[in-house]
């Protein structure tokens, strides 16, 4: 198994409301990423998980809560977000070996948007 | 800190054409070199990658980039595009040690035209 799954493959939500958006993977790697990517934009990285700690946070805004409770699956919990948080959301994931070059396999995203 | 430039946001050209997509980027480390692509509403698919080795690198649908160090350049390449290639092409670079994060450019959107 050489996939990433992200479900809901599309999520419209109000800005009073909380859901979650999770990502699985079976490959056995150790760190996985969410990224956000805007339209018209390149992907831009929000966390870093490596073997289920969070290892980097790019100052995200509290309303963006990541969670890895194993080391296959990633959720990103959203509450009480704001229009601008409209976006496509890519998880991926990666070996985690050090000092050796880890690639990085995505995921096909969850299309948020946020009325 | 790395940094990525796509030097065209645009690139049209006809089906059977030639095609060369632009990226620079900018480091004072050794780095590793990548070049994604992404189909309309879909997620990001590893095209091809430099770690080391032969400058020239190909990928399986007849895609290359040449890694030039002098130039600090990776550009991608292909002989004869079609109506397939159709999506944006996005150029990354990371660090060569561990986990640090990809840095991606503003991306290419290659159209193919009939």
């Amino acid at each position: 198994d050489t996939e990433v799954t992200q479900t809901p493959k599309h999520l419209v939500m109000g800005m009073t409301n909380k859901k979650s958006l999770k990502c699985e993977q079976h490959m056995g790697h150790r760190a996985m990423y969410w990224y956000k990517q805007k339209a018209k934009k390149p992907p831009e990285l929000m966390f870093v998980y490596s073997y289920e700690k969070l290892s980097i946070n790019e100052s995200v805004p509290s309303r963006f809560s990541p969670e890895c409770p194993n080391s296959s699956l990633l959720n990103l919990h959203l509450h009480a977000l704001q229009p601008e948080d409209s976006a496509l959301y890519l998880c991926a994931s990666s070996q985690d070996k050090g000092s050796s070059y880890n690639e990085q396999f995505f995921g096909p995203g969850t299309r948020l948007t946020v009325l | 800190a790395q940094s990525v430039t796509q030097l065209d946001s645009q690139v049209p050209v006809f089906e059977e054409a030639p095609v060369e997509l632009r990226c620079n980027y900018s480091s004072s480390v050794s780095v590793y070199l990548f070049w994604y692509v992404q189909y309309p509403n879909q997620g990001l698919q590893l095209l091809l990658k430099y770690l080391s080795g032969s400058t020239l690198v190909e990928s399986i649908n007849g895609f290359e980039a040449e890694f030039n160090k002098s130039q600090t350049s990776f550009h991608l390449r292909k002989p004869s595009v079609h109506i397939s290639d159709t999506a944006e092409y996005f150029c990354a670079v990371t660090l060569n040690s561990g986990n640090t994060p990809l840095v991606f450019g503003k991306g290419t959107r290659l159209s193919v035209i009939a």
